[in-house]
């Protein structure tokens, strides 16, 4: 069974382009999350979907950050124009009700941002 | 005050000997805990959780929560090379459990 799949797995860009992250979670999940880490700030949440509707973005940095979740198993992570401080790992993770309600995500394997 | 402190490390130990990996949290109506492992370069995955006070065990991992202290730990025993991680401490916050806030992690060297 394929797990939580994110694309790309790397990418290199120059300040003020766009950047799209994408993730397909696991199939029968209706919770999808979007974190970021780096070593400062370590594993930061940004935005989490129920049933592809956005419950929490708070954790979003700025307007410059979007993420949607058009259908179950598709949510993209939008950065616009990017900044070197958003250089980062970025990761997706899923879980359905049961597991999300005990604290089990399962994560993809993450893309690594770096903006010049 | 960060919403969960954990000691950076490296913390090193010879193989076999016992890992000791705290955490702190500010929030006290946190009712959930867990502890996940990240191999450099991976991702992160569930090894233990823990709701209540006192200790939960599981093979060579022990969870410890003390709720009126706000703090919680992880203890390995007969520490492997395959241990050596970084170790991230996770706390439910607000009401859901979905929202979890992680710590920024605490590396562990196993050495053999």
């Amino acid at each position: 069974d394929a797990g939580v799949i994110q694309s790309p797995r790397h990418e290199v860009t120059e300040m003020g382009q766009e950047v799209t992250l994408r993730c397909k979670p696991i199939s029968g999940h209706d919770y999808l999350f979007w974190y970021r880490q780096t070593m400062m700030r370590g594993l930061e949440l940004l935005i989490y979907f129920n049933n592809n509707v956005p419950i929490d973005d708070s954790g979003m940095p700025e307007d410059r950050f979007s993420a949607k979740m058009p259908n179950a198993s598709f949510s993209t992570l939008k950065i616009q124009p990017s900044e070197p401080r958003d250089s980062a790992v970025y990761f997706c993770a899923s879980s359905y009700q049961g597991q999300a309600n005990t604290g089990e995500l399962f994560f993809g394997e993450g893309s690594r941002l770096t903006v010049l | 005050q960060k919403e969960v402190e954990q000691n950076s490390g490296p913390l090193s130990v010879p193989e076999g000997a016992i890992a000791s990996l705290n955490c702190t949290y500010s929030d006290r109506g946190s009712q959930s805990f867990f502890w996940y492992r990240q191999y450099s370069g991976k991702s992160p995955e569930l090894i233990m959780s823990i709701y209540s006070n006192g200790d939960k065990e599981d093979g060579r991992f022990t969870a410890q929560l003390n709720k009126a202290s706000q703090y919680v730990s992880l203890l390995i025993r007969d520490s492997q090379p395959s241990d050596s991680a970084t170790y991230l401490c996770a706390v439910n916050w607000g009401t859901g459990f979905q929202k979890l806030v992680f710590g920024t992690g605490t590396r562990l060297l196993v050495s053999p």
